[in-house]
């Protein structure tokens, strides 16, 4: 069955510096891969997509993550984080049926 | 554009008490319905799903239900609450068109069994 990991439930950073968030799926075949956003009491916003196009996808707020399948990765990155990116982040894949599989999430922390 | 509207924000309720939370969606049409439950440190749950009026998958054995009495409706019910049925519940909507995987989420309902 398709599944995520997300390692590193808390990650904090500096304000200026880069953000990482390690994604790590299985699938059995070419997957759809996504990162969604939680700020604290709201819903959740597709922050980006992979569907088997480009390995590197661009999403909105300046992040984005590379498909690597030789390390069934989909890692998440921004070059400087910015205050508003505290929130968790979720990695997850598409499952049969239209039903999304989710990891248990990386709670992000922005250190000024 | 399209929009999902969740009800009510957010509510407390004792224990063996019913529940009735309500999902629509505006701006599409036949879309597929989800309900997840996040718990605190625990992601998410899909609770159910329906690709259509009155058709509905449960994933999980559970004290809650689902109806979708219309196509853009879908509503989340318990005959008696639980104590472990807290939680943030969250409503998502994706295209029926099997190519857009993506979902999109409602804005919540904090759920507090007391």
């Amino acid at each position: 069955a398709q599944s995520v990991t997300q390692l590193d439930s808390h990650v904090s950073v500096s304000e200026g510096t880069p953000v990482l968030l390690r994604c790590n799926y299985s699938s059995s075949y070419s997957p759809s891969l996504f990162w969604y956003v939680q700020h604290p009491n709201k819903g959740l916003q597709l922050l980006l997509k992979y569907t088997s196009a480009a390995t590197l996808v661009k999403g909105i707020n300046g992040f984005e993550a590379e498909f690597k399948k030789s390390e069934t990765s989909f890692h998440l990155t921004k070059p400087s984080a910015h205050m508003s990116d505290a929130a968790e982040y979720f990695c997850v894949i598409r499952r049969g049926n239209n039903r999304l599989a989710f990891g248990k999430g990386n709670q992000v922390v922005v250190i000024p | 554009s399209q929009t999902i509207h969740q009800w009510p924000a957010t509510l407390v309720q004792p224990v063996g008490s019913p529940l009735s939370l309500e999902c629509t969606v505006e701006g599409t049409s036949n879309p597929n319905l989800y309900w997840y439950r996040q718990a605190a440190g625990r992601g998410l749950q899909l609770l159910f799903y329906s690709v259509g009026i009155g058709q509905i998958s449960s994933e999980v054995p559970q004290n809650l239900s689902a109806s979708r009495p219309q196509d853009r409706q879908f509503i989340l019910s318990s005959k008696k609450l639980l104590l472990s049925d807290s939680g943030f519940y969250l409503c998502a909507w994706s295209a029926a068109d099997r190519w857009n995987y993506e979902q999109y989420f409602g804005p919540g309902t904090r759920l507090t069994v007391t």
